[in-house]
């Protein structure tokens, strides 16, 4: 399985700064035949289910803020919101979709500093 | 619009069984992938299973496999996760979820809201 590490677990940004969350797969999941990263970011609020954010490692879910956005390739990539704003208090999640099964990093919680 | 809608959680005894059920809607149920997901209190999102479009197709986490079974039901827009020989460490949040495509697992880009399933004697 491929193992997905976020860092940090946490972090607290003050409002209309930016946070940058970093994950990293045990192997690549960048697909050469379509060139494509096979990663996805969602955030998840308090007491609710997740929210697709981000598809193909860069692309933002339509509705999304443009203060989301996210890089990467291989099997290192980023999330980075650039002017944290009260409603992005947050657990989010990355998951590779490349193999069998599906699997998510651990989580990275966002904090109003 | 798109909604899933869970149902069928409560409290069961260790080895008991339950069956789970996702009720689709504001989508060609048919024609998509479906997913379990779960999450246990205060911890992060474990995928369980996945379902091709058609039924043909199954994969299962191995923490699960042999003991849950994934089924969907495309005249009911319904999609099933029974439960069986449940343990503590199944307690968690289950989440029904469309995946992007129809054949193999890719990403889910449509959650539900989840059923709790605890699972204590």
């Amino acid at each position: 399985d491929i193992v997905m590490t976020q860092s940090p677990d946490s972090l607290a940004v003050s409002l209309g700064e930016r946070a940058t969350i970093n994950c990293k797969s045990s192997q690549s999941v960048l697909y050469s035949s379509n060139n494509k990263n096979y990663l996805v970011w969602y955030q998840q609020k308090p007491g609710q289910p997740p929210k697709l954010l981000i598809y193909w490692a860069s692309t933002r879910e339509s509705g999304v803020p443009d203060r989301f956005s996210a890089s990467g390739s291989g099997t290192d990539f980023t999330l980075t919101i650039s002017s944290l704003q009260a409603e992005d208090v947050a657990v989010y999640y990355c998951q590779q979709h490349y193999s069998t099964p599906p699997t998510f990093g651990q989580g990275t919680k966002v904090e109003i500093k | 619009q798109v909604q899933l809608v869970e149902s069928g959680g409560g409290v069961v005894q260790p080895g008991g069984s339950l069956r789970l059920s996702c009720a689709a809607s504001g989508f060609t149920f048919s024609s998509y992938g479906m997913h379990w997901v779960r999450q246990a209190p205060g911890k992060g999102l474990e995928w369980v299973a996945f379902i091709r479009y058609d039924g043909s197709n199954k994969y299962y986490a191995d923490s699960v496999k042999g003991r849950f079974t994934i089924s969907r039901d495309n005249s009911k827009n319904t999609l099933y996760l029974q439960m069986n020989s449940l343990r503590a460490e199944d307690t968690a949040v289950y989440y029904c979820a469309k995946d992007l495509y129809s054949s193999s697992p890719y990403y889910m880009d449509v959650w539900g809201k989840g059923t709790t399933v605890t699972v204590s004697s």
